[in-house]
């Protein structure tokens, strides 16, 4: 168990809706990390935020944004859903910006029928 | 722009026997830190061993070392002693310091173990 908790496990919905991921990082960690992992894009960085900013962006669509909230954890949304969205979501944690060491949440998996 | 390379899409190893995972690996920032996770087929990503590119000596955690050669831009992942369990996707990572701590993952090499 890596202490980052992600919520849902698994997600259905169908095309043209919005859904909210949810993420819990790991105690003390203040940097928290969303990546997709498709079949055919592999493990892609989406977005990273920083004690409640927005560090870096990655290969985020226009259609998914991201926040975290005072309390560290951080919410993705995924708004005007497409088929290729369907991917398993991760988030992961890291206690600063000094390149430590990534933990990942279990994921949730997202299939938009 | 950085990038992973693992060019085993899939590798088999007899339990108990030591496998070698490859991963190179291109950079221009002179300050990386290199990373190996497993995703068993149950999907969780799971952090393996860490090496940082000023380190002098290879990682070693448990069964798990990492085969640093910064000259040849490999950060190999060798597994002693393989288990079933072992059995799994292993994806190498990069993070750069010059900028974005995101992690840039490899495609993965799918690890088989046989009993």
């Amino acid at each position: 168990d890596s202490g980052v908790t992600q919520t849902p496990k698994h997600l259905i919905t169908a095309t043209g809706q919005r859904v909210t991921l949810r993420c819990s990082p790991r105690s003390g960690d203040l940097s928290v990390y969303w990546y997709q992992q498709s079949l055919d894009q592999g493990l892609q960085f989406l977005i990273q935020y920083y004690n409640g900013e927005e560090r870096a962006k990655g290969n985020i669509l226009e259609r998914f944004s991201a926040q975290q909230f005072p309390d560290l954890h951080s919410e993705l949304n995924l708004s005007s859903l497409e088929l290729g969205d369907s991917a398993l979501y991760f988030c992961a944690s890291s206690v600063d910006l000094k390149g430590e060491t990534q933990y990942f949440g279990p994921g949730t998996r997202l299939l938009v029928l | 722009a950085q990038k992973i390379t693992q060019t085993q899409p899939g590798m088999f190893v007899q339990e108990k026997e030591a496998v070698t995972l490859d991963c190179t690996y291109d950079t221009s920032d002179p300050s990386y830190g290199l990373f190996w996770y497993k995703q068993p087929s149950s999907g969780e990503m799971i952090f393996l061993i860490y090496q940082g590119s000023y380190d002098q000596q290879n990682a070693t955690e448990g069964r798990y070392s990492l085969n640093f050669q910064k000259a040849r831009k490999s950060a190999n992942l060798v597994i002693s002693a393989s288990q079933l369990g072992d059995s799994a996707m292993y994806f190498c990572a990069m993070m750069t310091q010059g900028g974005s701590e995101k992690l840039v993952f490899g495609k993965g090499t799918k690890l088989t173990v046989n009993p």
